[in-house]
């Protein structure tokens, strides 16, 4: 596609609740990001893919939230259980394959609100 | 992660240049300097990137200091549509082109009309 595109736009769901955040990267771009941003606050890394390998979920907050990209293109972030202190926007980013590094292209985000 | 300082916020006039500093004094020989800007309600947006030299593109100018401890974007005439948080961040050498990007809090700027 033309741009990194997620999906829902906007989720409200009730605690405890699972929910599943999809984002569908720029066609050929192999690496993929995912990141959350509260309100006022620069975004804040969760995980990363190079093809459909997780390359790094350090940022992942605790076991509820999983990332996967089985084929290397559609990535889905679940979060399990849901709580309040997950509301927050998630964005999703993916890049080309560049041996200088590159710039990132951002989707839109999906905006979390966890009632 | 290398950390990056910026100043919080910053002010400049439109159609006059714009010097955002951003010192990095723990860079790594192998960290590239990535800038990349924010505007209300939209997702980062890459400005600019580089390693050692000074770099330009359609949208910025980017100086690094000679000893990589701290870089300037330039903004050569600020426009309204450049008032945005603009983040200053060190990203490792690529694993397989990918680099793992660790925002901080950004320098917010304002443009006067």
């Amino acid at each position: 596609g033309a741009g990194v595109s997620q999906s829902p736009r906007y989720k409200v769901t009730k605690r405890g609740q699972d929910v599943a955040l999809r984002c569908d990267p720029i066609s050929g771009h192999v690496s993929l990001y995912w990141y959350r941003q509260a309100l006022g606050q620069g975004p804040e890394f969760l995980t990363y893919f190079n093809y459909e390998a997780q390359q790094d979920k350090s940022g992942l907050p605790n076991d509820r939230f999983s990332a996967e990209r089985p084929e290397g293109s559609i990535s889905t972030l679940t979060i399990q259980r849901t709580e309040q202190r997950d509301s927050a926007m998630y964005r999703c980013a993916s890049s080309l394959e560049r041996a200088g590094g590159g710039g990132y292209t951002f989707g839109s985000g999906t905006r979390l609100t966890v009632v | 992660d290398a950390k990056t300082t910026q100043p919080n916020s910053m002010e400049s006039n439109e159609e006059e240049p714009v010097h955002l500093p951003c010192n990095h004094s723990t860079i790594s020989g192998t960290d590239y300097i990535h800038w990349y800007r924010q505007l209300p309600s939209q997702g980062p947006e890459y400005v600019i990137h580089g390693l050692t030299s000074n770099v330009n593109n359609r949208m910025a100018s980017l100086a690094i200091a000679e000893d990589r401890k701290s870089s300037t974007l330039i903004l050569h005439r600020a426009t309204l549509r450049d008032a945005a948080v603009y983040y200053c961040i060190l990203a490792p050498l690529p694993i397989q082109g990918a680099q793992k990007l660790v925002f901080g809090q950004g320098t917010r700027l304002t443009i006067n009309p």
